[in-house]
């Protein structure tokens, strides 16, 4: 079945730093999504894309939806505090798949 | 507030009970889907309804059974209760089913604990 390897598993990072993550798979989709869920809450959404080589912002955050429509990542500029969470990709071709994860720590 | 109900929030019971846990789905949404989150973090898509009729089955165990109802509210049972079935479940909507855009809409969770 369709599986989807998001790196990094964690990151542990200062207040105003950069952060990058991403999603690859062997099989295509036709959707992007990334979700982020704070601790004690379900997940949200934070950006969806749709078409091959979209580029998506949403204030800090950036996201980006591979040419080969097998990958994205997902970038977040001056993490602050509230930005710790775990970070969902999820792809969708007909189903919708979810990555297992990127916990990020941000220290003040 | 995502617009997605569950009750209860927590949940504590002991092995070989059996629980429902219960979501109501955002205004409108007609796909109801339910996930499991362990430890380890990762959700596992359990099982999909869309308006009443199942549409997607994931890894739900042979011990668990779910319903949509006319008035779209969807339960979740699981019976037989393991150790291993603590984790959190979460229930999540969205307007359309499988082949739709997937943006879903979780509700808060509610935490199972098996003791």
């Amino acid at each position: 079945g369709q599986q989807l390897n998001q790196s990094p598993q964690s990151m542990f990072i200062q207040e105003g730093e950069d952060v990058s993550m991403n999603c690859t798979s062997s099989s295509i989709f036709n959707t992007w999504l990334w979700y982020k869920q704070d601790p004690g809450e379900g997940p949200v959404l934070l950006i969806a894309l749709y078409k091959a080589g979209e580029l998506t912002s949403n204030g800090r955050l950036t996201a980006q939806f591979g040419i080969t429509r097998k990958d994205s990542f997902l970038n977040i500029s001056a993490s602050i505090p509230s930005d710790v969470g775990i970070y969902f990709c999820a792809g969708q071709w007909g189903k919708l798949t979810f990555g297992q994860g990127t916990i990020l720590t941000v220290h003040p | 507030d995502s617009g997605v109900t569950q009750t209860p929030k927590h949940l504590i019971t002991a092995t070989g009970q059996r629980v429902t846990l219960r979501c109501s789905p955002r205004s409108g949404d007609l796909s109801v889907y339910w996930y499991q989150q362990s430890l380890d973090q990762g959700l596992q898509f359990l099982i999909q309804y869309y308006n009443g009729e199942e549409r997607a089955k994931g890894n739900i165990l042979e011990r668990f059974s779910a319903q949509q109802f006319p008035d779209l509210h969807s339960e979740l049972n699981l019976s037989s209760l393991e150790l291993g079935d603590s984790a959190l479940y979460f229930c999540a909507s969205s307007l359309v089913g499988t082949g739709g855009i997937g943006e879903l809409f979780f509700g808060e969770g509610s935490r199972l604990t098996v003791l």
